[in-house]
């Protein structure tokens, strides 16, 4: 059964520390993302992967980091310099960097205490 | 500059018809998609469509585009309770980035 899982569904954080948050897909897919979403907004795009070993920065990448060392995963490091990290996270994958629709894990909730 | 606008709720009584407008600034855009949000879920896809298109029909949803108003509709047919959720409309940036510009979504409450 083919998909994007996203763990864990929730997390909580202290400030001041870092943490991870997995993207694993199945589909064979080239592009992965990573968006943030905050109530009554849109989503924003924080960093995307065109290929294994290769990602770019997007609009709201300061304070986060990603690697992308297999096809099939490419976690979001939320790091302490992340000044307001409380926001629901999306991570979704494509067949192809552009012009193809993108298809979205079912999201971690992270919450700052 | 890229911006893509909807209104943010939408309230209708169950058998009646949805219509969810969305207006987008970037006259280059080469896809227009329309997701479903459930509370607490990743989106869903559930239609797009391409800019040099009109219209798209598919079940019960159909896709309106104007690409000289730069206005997108998405219309769901004999609406029910299951169709409430949050609905975001989309536009893909021309270039190598895959980039996606979202609205800030549409609430649908679907009323019994």
């Amino acid at each position: 059964d083919g998909g994007i899982t996203q763990s864990p569904k929730y997390l909580f954080r202290k400030e001041g520390q870092n943490v991870t948050l997995s993207c694993e897909q199945n589909l064979n897919h080239d592009a992965m993302y990573w968006y943030r979403q905050d109530p009554g907004q849109g989503l924003r795009l924080i960093y995307y992967s065109q290929i294994v070993n290769d990602f770019q920065k997007g609009d709201i990448a300061e304070g986060y980091s990603v690697s992308r060392e297999k096809k099939e995963s490419f976690p979001l490091t939320v790091t302490s310099a992340q000044k307001n990290p409380t926001a629901f996270y999306l991570c979704a994958s494509s067949m192809y960097l552009a012009g193809n629709e993108q298809f979205f894990g079912p999201g971690t909730r992270l919450t700052v205490l | 500059g890229e911006d893509v606008e909807q209104s943010l709720f939408l309230s209708v009584r169950e058998g009646d018809s949805s219509v969810i407008n969305c207006t987008y600034t970037d006259s280059s855009s080469t896809y227009l998609y329309w997701y479903k949000q459930e509370p607490g879920a990743g989106l869903q896809l559930l239609t797009y469509i391409f800019s040099n298109m009109d219209m798209k029909q598919d079940q019960r949803l159909t896709v309106l585009l104007n690409k000289k108003d730069k206005h997108l509709s998405l219309r769901i047919a004999d609406t029910q309770t299951g169709d409430s959720a949050i609905y975001f409309c989309a536009e893909s940036i021309p270039g190598n980035t895959g980039k996606l510009i979202f609205g800030q979504g549409t609430t649908l409450q679907v009323k019994p």
